[in-house]
């Protein structure tokens, strides 16, 4: 079974950055397109944005609400993927949930980690 | 790119069928099969229940089918049980990059 373990959530002031992590195991990490999306307070969800695998480029791509300010990354050797936020703005506040990708479909989640911007 | 349209809401008896629908437009739901539904537990993770339209993943439910037609996908649960109660996503590619989610939907099992 697949699981994904996000961290690095927190209380972060607008304008303020942080960087999300998503730890895996029991699957080939190298080969997943992975994803981050968030949920909002009492809202729905939100894809944030993508990266390939490396072995189909290994782009990135992003929301545009997001675009700009957040980067995605992965490192392959240690089955982590990541999730830099800098100028955030209060209506980043959301729990924020690392994903496989495929085929235009969300497949296994983490647990999701808060990120409440805020002064 | 609007998010795709569900009902706020949706209910039904225990035994029952109920379907949730799931309106875009010709440029994502009417233009690809890739229409994927999510269930969320409150205070848990979403859970991918059917992807590419019609296809359920390994251990969900055969109560759980997907159907389409034209700008507008579907969500049918037969056989309603409390464990069901839930709120559910739907989930449409738009081309390119882009993926667009509808608002939501909450069952209510009476």
């Amino acid at each position: 079974e697949v699981q994904l373990v996000e961290s690095g959530g927190g209380l972060v002031k607008p304008g303020g950055s942080l960087r999300l992590s998503c730890a895996s195991s029991e699957f080939t990490f190298t080969n997943a397109w992975m994803s981050w999306v968030r949920q909002a307070p009492g809202k729905g969800l939100e894809c944030v944005g993508r990266i390939q695998s490396a072995a189909d480029g290994g782009t990135p791509d992003y929301a545009v609400p997001v675009k700009g300010r957040f980067t995605i990354s992965r490192d392959d050797s240690k089955n982590t993927l990541y999730l830099q936020m800098n100028s955030l703005k209060t209506e980043d506040t959301a729990i924020y949930y690392c994903t496989t990708y495929a085929s235009g479909y969300f497949g296994d989640w983490g647990q999701g980690t808060l990120v409440t911007v805020s002064s | 790119q609007s998010a795709l349209t569900q009902p706020a809401s949706v209910s039904g008896s225990p035994g029952q069928s109920i379907t949730i629908s799931c309106t875009g437009t010709s440029s994502d739901v009417g233009s690809y099969n890739f229409v994927s539904w999510y269930q969320q537990h409150p205070g848990k993770a979403p859970k991918l229940m059917i992807r590419e339209v019609t296809k359920r993943p390994s251990g969900v439910s055969n109560r759980f089918s997907g159907s389409k037609s034209g700008n507008m996908a579907s969500l049918t649960i037969s056989g309603l049980q409390a464990e069901d109660e839930a709120d559910y996503y739907c989930c449409s590619y738009a081309g390119g990059t882009t993926l667009l989610f509808g608002g939501g939907t909450k069952l209510t099992v009476l």
